[in-house]
Order: structure tokens, then C-alpha cells, then sequence
């Protein structure tokens, strides 16, 4: 079946420091793949996406480059503040039956930026 | 734009109560919607998805269920809730591969 590994942290880093998460998939087919961002309370926020191998999603500073021969999806951010505090979740989706797709998501990494 | 509402925000109910969470989806048309729960360990377990109205799949056997009355509108129930319902449940709408999130709602059964 289709499983995504991210490393669980917790993470503890200071103001501007460089942030990566890993995470990587199996998954039978071709994946689109996306991070998530969840801040204390709330629902999820999809942060950034990739749809193919070899695309770059982008958000707000973060990165993640969609590696199919390494079957990666790390996420990274140059210089983290600490409103980035939050937990970030990988996930991929593949469709399902008909239209429907399915998202499959890692356990979350909870990321903690001191000032 | 679309917009997802899911209320209540919070509820705290008796072991036996009933439940019946409420989400909804404006500014689409017949989208697919999803019920997801996070327990304490923060990862999302999938428990329903709809296609259509009346077109429920459930992911995992357990004590609840859900219904799709109207094209945007998805049900979460439960006859008679346990302490292992509680947790934060999080229903969802996807246009096509990505999914976007309503704000949740924190079930604490007591």
C-alpha cells in the first residue's frame, strides 16, 4: 500500500536557523505530494505541492523538491521565525475510484523556533 | 472562493450521548468530502469519503458513522460515543488531488 515516512522530532531550532524535514513515500503509481501545516487549535493548511517528479513546490520561504529516484519530498527553509512554529505534515495522494483521491499522511513533525 | 465551515469547534459529552458533527462546503459543486480524526499522536487516520449524495465509503470498522444529505454537506455521527471517539476530527474537501481543511472540531468524551 502507500505509506509516508517523515522524521517525528520533536524539532527545536532558534530564529534563523536553516530548517529540513525529511520525508519519504512508497506508493504504487505516480503520487502528487504536498506538505501541511498545522498551528496550535487549528485545521490543516496545505503549505506547498509538487505533482510530478522533479517539480519544486514553494510557499512562504519553504521548499520541497518531488525526487522520484529517491523517493523524497524534504521539506526546507532557509532561515526559520518563530511564527513557523507548527506541526508539518507529509502526504501524498493517488487516485482512487473515478475522481477520488485519497490522501495518505505521515505522523507530523512538530517544529518549535525559539526568538 | 470556496470555503469549508465545520462546527462545532469544541463539545464535551457523556460516555452513551449521541454526536453529530456538521461541515460544509461553499462556492463548489458536487465535491469529494472526507472525515479525518487525529488522536494524541497528531497523525490523521481517513474514516469516511463521499462522492456524491448518498455515496459514503467507510476506511475503518469502528462506533461511527456519516451521511451525505445534500451535495456540500457531510455528516459525522454516532449513536452512542466512547472514550476511545475522543480526539480532534477534521472534515475536508478536494477538488482534485489536494485536500483543504476546515478548522476542526475537539470531541472530549467524558
Amino acid at each position: 500500500g502507500n505509506s509516508v515516512t517523515q522524521m517525528e522530532g520533536p524539532v527545536t531550532l532558534s530564529e534563523e536557523a536553516f530548517l529540513t524535514i525529511n520525508c519519504t513515500y512508497t506508493a504504487t503509481g505516480y503520487p502528487s505530494l504536498f506538505w501541511y501545516v498545522q498551528y496550535p487549535g487549528e485545521g490543516l493548511q496545505l503549505l506547498l505541492k509538487a505533482t510530478k517528479a522533479d517539480d519544486k513546490g514553494s510557499n512562504k520561504g519553504f521548499e520541497a523538491t518531488y525526487r522520484k529516484e529517491t523517493t523524497s519530498f524534504h521539506l526546507e527553509k532557509g532561515s526559520v521565525q518563530v511564527s513557523d512554529s507548527a506541526v508539518y505534515f507529509c502526504a501524498l495522494s493517488i487516485a482512487g475510484g473515478g475522481s477520488n483521491y485519497k490522501l495518505t499522511f505521515g505522523k507530523g513533525t512538530l517544529l518549535t523556533v525559539n526568538p | 472562493s470556496q470555503t469549508i465551515h465545520q462546527w462545532p469547534a469544541t463539545l464535551v459529552q457523556p460516555v452513551g450521548s449521541p454526536l453529530s458533527l456538521e461541515c460544509t462546503v461553499e462556492g463548489t459543486s458536487n465535491p469529494n468530502l472526507y472525515w479525518y480524526r487525529q488522536a494524541a499522536g497528531r497523525g490523521l487516520q481517513l474514516l469516511f469519503y463521499s462522492v456524491g449524495i448518498g455515496q459514503i465509503s467507510s476506511e475503518v470498522p469502528q462506533n461511527l458513522s456519516a451521511s451525505r444529505p445534500q451535495d456540500r454537506q457531510f455528516i459525522l455521527s454516532s449513536k452512542k460515543l466512547l472514550l476511545s471517539d475522543s480526539g480532534f476530527y477534521l472534515c475536508a474537501w478536494s477538488p482534485a488531488t489536494e485536500a483543504f481543511f476546515g478548522q476542526g472540531t475537539r470531541l472530549t468524551v467524558v
